[in-house]
C-alpha cells in the first residue's frame, strides 16, 4: 500500500529566504506524486504534481519540486518566501490507475509553513 | 465557472441526528471523494465512486453513507452512528484522464 510522510509538522521561515517543505513516499510501483496547499477553513488548492519525465517539477505560485527516486522523496521549494505562502501544505501519492480504480490518494499529515515579515 | 460546491458552509447538528453534507460539480469529472480532515491527521478518504450508481468505501466509511444518482452529485450523508463526527469535511473530483483532483471549499460540520 503507498503511503507519505511530512516529517515536520511546521517550518517557519522569514520573508525571501528559501522554503522547502519535507516528503517522502512509499509505493509499490512508479508514484504519481502531489503537492496541495490549503488556507484556513478552505478546500485544497492544487500546485504540482510529478507524473514522468523531468525530476525538477515547476507549479503555480513559483513552487516547485524535485522528485528523487533513490531516497523516495519528493520535497517542495521556493526559492524566495512570501508571507502570503503562510498555509498549510500537503504531500500526496496515488498509484498507477487501473481499470479497477482511478487510483485513490494518500496524503500526508500537513505541513504548516509560516512566513514572518 | 466550473467548480465544485460544497454546501452548508457550517453545519451544527445534534447528537443522534443524521446529517447529509452536499457536493456538487459542474467540471463532467467522473469520479468524486469525500474526505474527512482533523487538525494532524491529514485527509482521510470516506467514500469514493468512479461512475453513477456506484461507489466504494474509503478507509473510514463506518457511519457514513453516500449515493451517486448523477453524475454532478454526490451527497454525504453522516449518520448516528459515527461516533465522532464533528470535523471538516471536502469533496473532491477528478476527470477520467486526468491526474489531479479538485477540490470543493468544505463544509465543517459541529456535533453540539
Amino acid at each position: 500500500a503507498q503511503s507519505v510522510a511530512q516529517p515536520e509538522d511546521q517550518v517557519n521561515v522569514a520573508e525571501g529566504n528559501p522554503l522547502t517543505v519535507k516528503c517522502t513516499y512509499s509505493v509499490s510501483g512508479n508514484p504519481y506524486l502531489f503537492w496541495y496547499v490549503q488556507y484556513p477553513n478552505r478546500g485544497l488548492q492544487f500546485l504540482l504534481k510529478y507524473i514522468t519525465g523531468d525530476n525538477l517539477v515547476k507549479g503555480s505560485y513559483g513552487f516547485e519540486a524535485e522528485f528523487n527516486k533513490s531516497q523516495t522523496s519528493f520535497h517542495l521549494k521556493k526559492p524566495s518566501a512570501l508571507v502570503s505562502d503562510s498555509a498549510l501544505y500537503f504531500c500526496a501519492v496515488r498509484d498507477i490507475p487501473t481499470t479497477d480504480s482511478w487510483g485513490k490518494l494518500q496524503f500526508g499529515a500537513g505541513t504548516q509553513v509560516v512566513v514572518t515579515p | 465557472d466550473g467548480g465544485i460546491t460544497q454546501s452548508p458552509k457550517y453545519l451544527f447538528r445534534k447528537e443522534g441526528q443524521n446529517v447529509t453534507l452536499s457536493c456538487e460539480q459542474n467540471l463532467n469529472h467522473d469520479a468524486m471523494y469525500w474526505y474527512r480532515q482533523d487538525p494532524g491527521q491529514g485527509l482521510r478518504l470516506i467514500y469514493y465512486s468512479q461512475i453513477v450508481n456506484d461507489f466504494q468505501k474509503g478507509d473510514i466509511a463506518e457511519g457514513y453513507s453516500v449515493s451517486r444518482e448523477k453524475k454532478e452529485s454526490f451527497p454525504l450523508t453522516v449518520t448516528s452512528a459515527q461516533k465522532n463526527p464533528t470535523a471538516f469535511y471536502l469533496c473532491a473530483s477528478i476527470e477520467a484522464t486526468d491526474n489531479e483532483q479538485f477540490f470543493g471549499p468544505g463544509t465543517r460540520l459541529t456535533v453540539l
